[in-house]
């Protein structure tokens, strides 16, 4: 089944902890991106990932890293996580960034 | 700045109603349109998907228009469902070279009642 998995679906974290939210996909997808979605704000874009070794900053970056070191794999890192890192997250995956994306199921992250 | 406008913010209706949800956006240079069904705290799916020169889509019950001149876009949708409940979010592509050229819409929180 064609999918994006992302982990862990849930998250609660304390202030300076790093955290790593892993995403793959097995569509053999060459885009990929992470989103945040907070309330009244809509899906932001954090970083976006146009094939291995190539990522680049989407509209909210800062607080965040990923890295691309293969096809199918777009962790999100969080060296130093903030009570205003506290969201919803999603993973997706395209063939390129013309065509549809597949979304994760989301990552819910609570940082206190 | 590239901008995407729903309405309404939210939509109660009954079950075997239609309904036409609405989309204006100011993007630029336009590449395509899609609008996505999002179920509360899950990943959005994606309905349809318009380029510059589709008029008009449908999946299943889910018809899209596009109107390019205007810069409009609608979503209707046939014959409701208790399982239609959902935001609904229209997304914009930009036809730069960019990788980050998605514009999302705040997304129309839709209610269906039985």
């Amino acid at each position: 089944e064609a999918q994006v998995t992302q982990n862990p679906r849930y998250l609660i974290t304390v202030t300076g902890k790093k955290l790593t939210v892993t995403c793959s996909q097995n569509m053999n997808h060459e885009y990929m991106s992470w989103y945040r979605q907070d309330p009244g704000l809509g899906l932001r874009q954090i970083y976006y990932s146009m094939n291995v070794e190539v990522t680049d900053k989407g509209d909210v970056p800062e607080g965040y890293k990923v890295s691309r070191k293969e096809k199918r794999n777009f962790p999100l890192i969080l060296e130093s996580p903030s009570p205003n890192q506290t969201s919803l997250y999603f993973c997706a995956s395209s063939w390129d960034r013309n065509t549809e994306a597949f979304f994760g199921q989301g990552t819910r992250l609570t940082v206190v | 700045k590239n901008q995407v406008e729903q309405s309404p913010q939210s939509l109660i209706i009954l079950e075997g109603k239609n309904c036409t949800l609405q989309c204006n956006y100011t993007v630029s240079p336009f590449s395509n349109l899609r609008w996505y069904k999002q179920d509360t705290g899950r990943g959005p799916v994606s309905l349809t998907i318009m380029t510059f020169s589709e008029n008009t889509k449908s999946n299943g019950r889910y018809t899209a228009t596009l109107d390019a001149d205007t810069k409009q876009s609608s979503l209707h949708i046939t014959a409701s469902q208790l399982s239609d409940s959902a935001s609904y979010i229209c997304v914009v592509s930009a036809g730069n070279n960019a990788g980050n050229m998605l514009t999302f819409g705040g997304g129309t929180r839709l209610m269906v009642k039985p």
